[in-house]
Formats: C-alpha cells, sequence, structure tokens
C-alpha cells in the first residue's frame, strides 16, 4: 500500500539558509499535517491543511510558511535556518479534515551546521 | 507546559513480560487517545486507539486501559518481543481538530 512520502530524506544547510521540504501524500488523502521532531523529543504540530487551506496552526515559527497544493502534495519553507531548526521533520495525511488517524512519513532530517 | 504527562521515560521488560506505559493528561476537552510505535529513523505509526466512553480496548497483544476521572490512561504490552522493542508516544486530541498532542515518550527495550 502507498504510503506518506518526504523529500529528501536528509538535509544538510548553513545557517541563514532556506530550505524546501516536500511531502506526497497516501493517495485519496486531503488533509496534511507537518510536525517537528527534536532529537529525543516528541513530536511538535506546526501546521495542517485540508483542501489546499490552512486548517490549524501550531508552534511554526514566522520564518516557516507551508502550502498544499492542488494534488494535495504540501511542502514546508523554512528561511533564514537557524541551529535550533535541525531536527526530523514529520509530514502525515489523512483522509478528512477531522479524522484522527493520520499516517506519517518516514521524514527528512534537517540538519543546519 | 506539557499538556500529555508520560511515563516511565524507558522501560526494560523481559522477552514474554508485560510491558506497561502510563499518560495523563489536563484537558478535558481531549477525546481521542491514540498510541504510536516509532521506530529509529521511523516516522510514528498508529497502533492503538481509544475514546473516552470506553474503559478498555484490546487488539491482540496491545490494550488501552482508560480512568476518565482520573485523566489517565496505559498501554500495556502482552507477552512483549524483541521486535516491540521501539519508541512508544501517547497522544491525544479534541474532537474540533486534528493536531496531536503527544507525550514525550518512552523508549521501551524487550531482552531475551
Amino acid at each position: 500500500a502507498a504510503g506518506v512520502i518526504q523529500s529528501p530524506r536528509h538535509l544538510i544547510k548553513e545557517k541563514r539558509e532556506t530550505a524546501t521540504l516536500k511531502c506526497y501524500p497516501i493517495p485519496r488523502h486531503d488533509t496534511v499535517y507537518w510536525y517537528q521532531q527534536g532529537p529525543g523529543q516528541d513530536p511538535q504540530f506546526l501546521i495542517s491543511f485540508y483542501e489546499k487551506m490552512q486548517s490549524d496552526k501550531g508552534s511554526i515559527p514566522d520564518r516557516f510558511s507551508a502550502q498544499q497544493f492542488s494534488d494535495y502534495h504540501s511542502e514546508l519553507n523554512m528561511s533564514s535556518l537557524e541551529l535550533g531548526d535541525s531536527a526530523l521533520y514529520f509530514c502525515a495525511s489523512s483522509h478528512g479534515r477531522l479524522n484522527e488517524k493520520l499516517f506519517f512519513g518516514s521524514g527528512t532530517q534537517l540538519s543546519v551546521l | 507546559q506539557q499538556q500529555v504527562k508520560q511515563s516511565p521515560q524507558s522501560l526494560i521488560v523481559q522477552k514474554g513480560g508485560i510491558s506497561i506505559i502510563n499518560c495523563a493528561y489536563e484537558n478535558t476537552a481531549f477525546d481521542y487517545f491514540p498510541w504510536y510505535q516509532q521506530f529509529p529513523g521511523k516516522g510514528p505509526a498508529l497502533l492503538i486507539a481509544i475514546r473516552p466512553d470506553v474503559s478498555e480496548k484490546k487488539e491482540g497483544r496491545f490494550t488501552i486501559s482508560f480512568n476518565k476521572s482520573a485523566k489517565q490512561f496505559s498501554l500495556h504490552i502482552m507477552d512483549s518481543q524483541p521486535g516491540d522493542s521501539a519508541t512508544y508516544f501517547c497522544a491525544a486530541n479534541t474532537g474540533t481538530a486534528s493536531k496531536l498532542t503527544f507525550g514525550t515518550g518512552t523508549r521501551l527495550q524487550v531482552t531475551l
């Protein structure tokens, strides 16, 4: 069965650079969520989209932005990267805005040097 | 402020034993309580979930016990196996949003 696909798998950036993370949800899933997980930490909700509109917002820095496209894939854009942005970024998808069954991708490991 | 508190932080159980992980929550608006299993380098995977209208849910070797008055819920893994070694997260959310609030995680190691 198709799963949530994230790219790239690993990303290394310098401070103050920009990064773009991509997420391709499970087919027919219309809701995408982004989470940030620091080393040894629990995943923290950043932002979610339903039918290409932002549906919920968590602890996402102003330096980050995200959107969901017409094919339901989503991109997380991160600017002016800081050392503290180094983390595992997960995307999850679900069918329907209030469907609690979230399916997570394998994540993008971002390292900011 | 951690809205969902999880314990223990780490747990070592012998093969065949019972693994028990506990969570407590503050927000009485929470009405969905899933457990996720995460292997290193992988995303969390939904294991089992419960709603407050039942006190227990069992799926195979995994059981959730829920105590609404105490605002606590726990995961029991019966006949624990080395393949169960992973990090387990409890989580919660409300009916009006799908954003999950995770606990701090429990690293489970099942020894031979």
